[in-house]
């Protein structure tokens, strides 16, 4: 059975204080880790999908990075406009095809 | 392009009523599922499909259908409301197995 074990629970920062969420899983052979946005009352959105160990993508603020065993979500320089809930998903080789996703990170960014 | 689509938005429903969810989306994609997410729970799955005609079960398919007449909709019904049902229910689809999912709104049921 797949597992994803994200932390922090919940992280405050202050604007421009850059920092990292960490994505922890237990997969059979690692298909892709997915890291996905959810703000408020909507439904999450895809950020970036991370097929195999060493892969690094980025997107304005965020570079998400991938291990063998974890993933982490780089936030540099945020802004309040990056407060959102981060959702960590990853699709083994073994079960059905739809990703197994963590619980998430609530990131808050005080101005 | 409306992306995914889900109705209604808001839902209150009594103890053994039933109802379905509706969820639509004009991108063409296979695969599609329906998820419940809880505070402190996370997202989990329902039910999903790869394609019109196929669906399987999730984690917690307990208390709910689904069928996948056309490439469009996947509608999930609730036989006979729980109050452990209550929850917000999200409808996502996929063009391909590794591709990142877009997700609908949102239904937010409550069962009294």
């Amino acid at each position: 059975e797949d597992q994803v074990t994200q932390s922090p629970e919940a992280l405050r920062l202050q604007e421009g204080e850059s920092s990292s969420l960490n994505c922890s899983y237990t997969v059979s052979g690692l298909r892709g880790l997915f890291w996905y946005r959810q703000d408020p009352g909507k439904g999450p959105e895809f950020l970036f999908t991370l097929y195999s160990a060493g892969e690094e993508k980025e997107k304005e603020r965020l570079k998400a990075t991938l291990t063998k065993k974890e993933s982490f979500l780089h936030i540099t320089a945020p802004k309040p406009e990056d407060s959102a809930t981060y959702l960590c998903a990853v699709q083994g080789s073994g079960g059905s095809y739809i990703p197994t996703f963590g619980r998430g990170t609530s990131l808050i960014v005080h101005p | 392009n409306a992306g995914v689509t889900q109705t209604p938005k808001f839902q209150v429903l009594k103890t053994g009523q039933s109802m379905t969810l509706q969820c639509a989306q004009d991108m063409n994609h296979e695969y599609m599922s329906w998820y419940r997410q809880d505070p402190g729970m996370g997202l989990r799955l329902i039910h999903y499909s790869v394609g019109a005609g196929i669906t399987d079960q999730g984690e917690v398919p307990n208390g709910y259908n689904v069928s996948r007449s056309t490439t469009e909709d996947f509608p999930l019904r609730l036989l006979s409301a729980a109050p452990s049902q209550t929850s917000v229910y999200f409808c996502a689809s996929s063009r391909e197995l590794l591709y990142g999912y877009t997700f609908g709104s949102g239904t937010r049921l409550t069962v009294v």
